[in-house]
C-alpha cells in the first residue's frame, strides 16, 4: 500500500482568498478523516467520511469550511475567504473500518499560512 | 476537562537509554482505544502502537511498548535503546466508544543525545 498523500504541502495565501486542498487515501481504506493542527498543540478533528457520505463535523469547522469526498475516494477541504486563524497544519487519515483498531493513517499534511 | 494529559512537554535523553513518555486519560466509556503516534520535523503523523481497554496484555511493537495501567487511567509508552531518530514530538491520543474520532494530546519533544 502506498500510504496517505496531500496535495500540496505548502500553500502561501493572502486573506481573503480561497484554497482547496486534496487528500488521497491509503487504497480500500473506507474512512477519511480531516484534523487541522496549530503550533504547540495536537491534532483536532475537523470532519470524517465514510465512503462518500460526511458523518460528523466539528464545530471547529465553520460555515467557510466544506470538505467533499465525491467518489468515496479521493477527498477536498476547501476553505472560503480565509482568515490568519486559518493558519495551521491540515492533516487527512484515513482507516479500514474493523472490528478492533481501526488505526488511523496520516498523510504528510498541507501547511497552510495566510497572510 | 483534558481528555488527554501528557504533562511533560519536553525530554532529554541520553541515545540508547530507555524513555517513558507519560499519558493520562479521562472518559466513563468502558470501550476506548489508545494510541502513540511519533511526528517528526518533517510534520507526518507516524503510527506507532495501540492498545484497546479490553486487551488483557500491554502492547508491544518492537523497541515500543504501552505500559497500560487501566485503574490509573494511564498509558504510558516506553522507548528502549532509544536512537537518534526518535528525536520528534510524540502524541499520545484515545478513541472512546464507537466515537470515531481521534483526540490527542499537546504531545511532548523528545530530544535524544548523542
Amino acid at each position: 500500500d502506498t500510504g496517505v498523500s496531500q496535495d500540496p504541502r505548502h500553500k502561501i495565501t493572502k486573506r481573503g482568498q480561497n484554497v482547496t486542498f486534496r487528500c488521497d487515501p491509503i487504497s480500500e481504506h473506507n474512512r477519511l478523516y480531516w484534523y487541522r493542527q496549530t503550533l504547540g498543540q495536537g491534532p483536532e478533528f475537523l470532519t470524517y467520511f465514510q465512503n462518500e457520505a460526511q458523518l460528523e463535523k466539528s464545530r471547529l469547522l465553520s460555515n467557510r469550511f466544506s470538505a467533499e469526498r465525491p467518489k468515496g475516494s479521493f477527498s477536498t477541504l476547501e476553505i472560503q475567504r480565509t482568515e490568519q486563524g486559518d493558519s495551521a497544519m491540515y492533516l487527512c487519515a484515513s482507516s479500514r473500518l474493523q472490528t478492533d483498531t481501526d488505526t488511523q493513517y496520516f498523510g504528510p499534511g498541507t501547511r497552510l499560512t495566510v497572510l | 476537562a483534558q481528555k488527554i494529559t501528557q504533562t511533560q512537554p519536553g525530554m532529554f535523553v541520553q541515545e540508547k537509554e530507555a524513555v517513558t513518555l507519560d499519558c493520562t486519560y479521562d472518559t466513563s466509556d468502558p470501550s476506548y482505544g489508545l494510541f502513540w503516534y511519533k511526528q517528526p520535523s518533517s510534520g507526518e503523523m507516524i503510527f506507532l502502537i495501540y492498545q484497546g481497554s479490553y486487551d488483557q496484555q500491554n502492547a508491544t511493537e518492537g523497541r515500543y511498548s504501552l505500559n497500560f495501567q487501566k485503574a490509573r487511567k494511564s498509558a504510558n509508552l516506553v522507548i528502549s535503546a532509544s536512537q537518534l531518530g526518535d528525536s520528534a514530538m510524540y502524541f499520545c491520543a484515545m478513541r472512546e466508544g464507537r466515537d470515531d474520532k481521534i483526540i490527542f494530546g499537546k504531545g511532548t519533544r523528545l530530544h535524544i543525545l548523542p
